[in-house]
């Protein structure tokens, strides 16, 4: 089955600062890759996501960048902020329901932005 | 989102008593989920259902039960709890079979 790997699981950055995260999956049939924050006490929110046909999508600071010959996919929060600190999850699919796979997570990164 | 809510927000149960938790939306989606958050294991799934009356395992399916007579409730039953299953859990939901999943705000569980 799918096995998706995230690192680092900790970052601290300073305010205004860049912020890279990066996956890693298993299975070449995944074609769906979506981004959670979870902030503390609170359930994940879906930040951002990506299909296996685009390379890479903007929204505003953030933007997630995939290679599927790598089978790596990354986000990238620019000018952080500090209301940006949460634990930020990945995650990789084929679809679910009948005998496709599910959403598979990776075990989250925790990013702290200084002041 | 309070298309999607779950009850109750927090429970403490003793070993082997049941214990149900329970899951609404209001959005109609055909998809829900059961997810348990474990420090160290990020989450994982226990139990999907399609639609009405279409259920299948995920992940972690021991030790639980699932249900769904109606498209907007999918309550999730632990049949005699046991302290490996205290964690937080977490519904969700998704209007189709690859796209975003919507989380309910999680239901924490002590089982002491």
């Amino acid at each position: 089955g799918e096995n998706v790997e995230q690192h680092p699981s900790t970052l601290s950055v300073q305010e205004g600062d860049s912020a890279v995260i990066k996956c890693t999956y298993s299975d070449s049939a995944s074609n769906y890759f979506p981004w959670y924050k979870q902030e503390l006490g609170k359930r994940p929110q879906l930040i951002i996501d990506i299909r296996s046909n685009v390379g890479e999508k903007k929204d505003q600071r953030i933007a997630v960048t995939l290679n599927k010959t790598a089978k790596h996919f990354s986000l990238h929060i620019t000018e952080t902020q500090p209301e940006d600190s949460a634990v930020y999850f990945c995650a990789a699919s084929k679809g679910w329901g009948g005998s496709q796979g599910n959403l598979i997570f990776g075990k989250g990164t925790k990013l702290s932005v200084k002041p | 989102d309070a298309g999607i809510t779950q009850s109750p927000r927090y429970k403490i149960t003793e070993t082997g008593r049941q214990v149900t938790l329970m899951c609404h939306q209001t959005w109609s989606h055909s998809y829900m989920f059961w997810y348990r958050q474990d420090l160290g294991h990020g989450l994982r799934l226990i139990y999907y259902s399609a639609a009405a009356d279409i259920t299948d395992k995920g992940e972690v399916p021991d030790g639980y039960v699932v249900s769904r007579s109606k498209t907007e409730n999918f309550p999730l039953t632990l049949e005699s709890a046991t302290r490996s299953q205290t964690s937080v859990y977490f519904c969700a939901s998704s209007a189709t079979n690859i796209g975003a999943q919507y989380f309910g705000p999680g239901t924490r569980l002590l089982v002491l």
